[in-house]
């Protein structure tokens, strides 16, 4: 139980575009969901925590504006890179608590070409 | 800001005994310790959580002493498929502000 499903896995977008990514709460109500950032060989970067019906607090560093992020009911959260440089490149995960620790999306690898 | 750090990387040989430190003086008071298991290209998966002394289970144990400062995540009997990055999670409180943290994390190799 308590899946999160993620999506896209992959996705490869030109640079100025916009690009969404989707977490679902397949088997639970997710009143939270973490946005985390990887780039290779590093650790995962808490960028911004979303909480259903309410603005996300985002971390410091990270641009509101270009990622906006929407919690507009229970089972879905959204991450929306606005915008894209190459720079954004990155493996984008969520993740939502549930009982025992957190229970984390698939992940999403983002190229900006 | 302290980070929550780890052994950047460790070999092992399959079935031996794995023990992978993370340090984490921010710990705060009320919160647990949760270690995950990563894939390349894919999303951290649990092992094992705890607050104190020694938690175990199907595949893992966690110790944990007494100030809470550190964590050990002890894999028995390691295998090829074990090899992944390990990362622990907590809860630290820094300067107000409560947040979770990942470790630096760990990448284990497992050789035959």
């Amino acid at each position: 139980g308590a899946v999160v499903s993620q999506h896209p896995s992959w996705v490869i977008c030109k640079s100025g575009t916009s690009v969404k990514i989707e977490c679902r709460s397949l088997d639970f109500q997710a009143t939270t969901m973490f946005w985390y950032r990887q780039f290779p060989k590093q650790s995962l970067m808490l960028m911004a925590t979303s909480n259903e019906g309410s603005k996300a607090t985002y971390e410091q560093g990270v641009e509101k504006d270009k990622f906006l992020i929407n919690h507009a009911s229970l089972t879905l959260s959204t991450l929306t890179v606005t915008s894209a440089h190459p720079e954004d490149s990155s493996f984008y995960i969520c993740s939502a608590p549930k009982r025992e620790g957190y229970t984390f999306g698939s992940g999403t690898r983002l190229t900006v070409v | 800001l302290a980070k929550t750090t780890q052994p950047i990387s460790m070999d092992s040989y399959e079935g031996q005994e794995v023990n992978i430190t993370c340090s984490h003086n921010n710990i705060a008071t009320n919160d647990y310790i949760t270690w995950y298991q990563q894939f390349p290209s894919q999303g951290p998966r649990f092992i094992i959580q705890g607050y104190k002394t020694k938690v175990t289970n199907e595949v893992a144990s966690l110790f944990i002493p007494a100030d809470r400062k550190s964590s050990t995540l002890s894999l028995p009997r390691v295998s090829l498929s074990d090899t992944a990055v390990y990362y622990c999670l907590v809860g630290e409180t820094t300067s107000g502000t409560y947040k979770y943290i990942f470790g630096t994390g760990t990448r284990l190799k497992v050789l035959a």
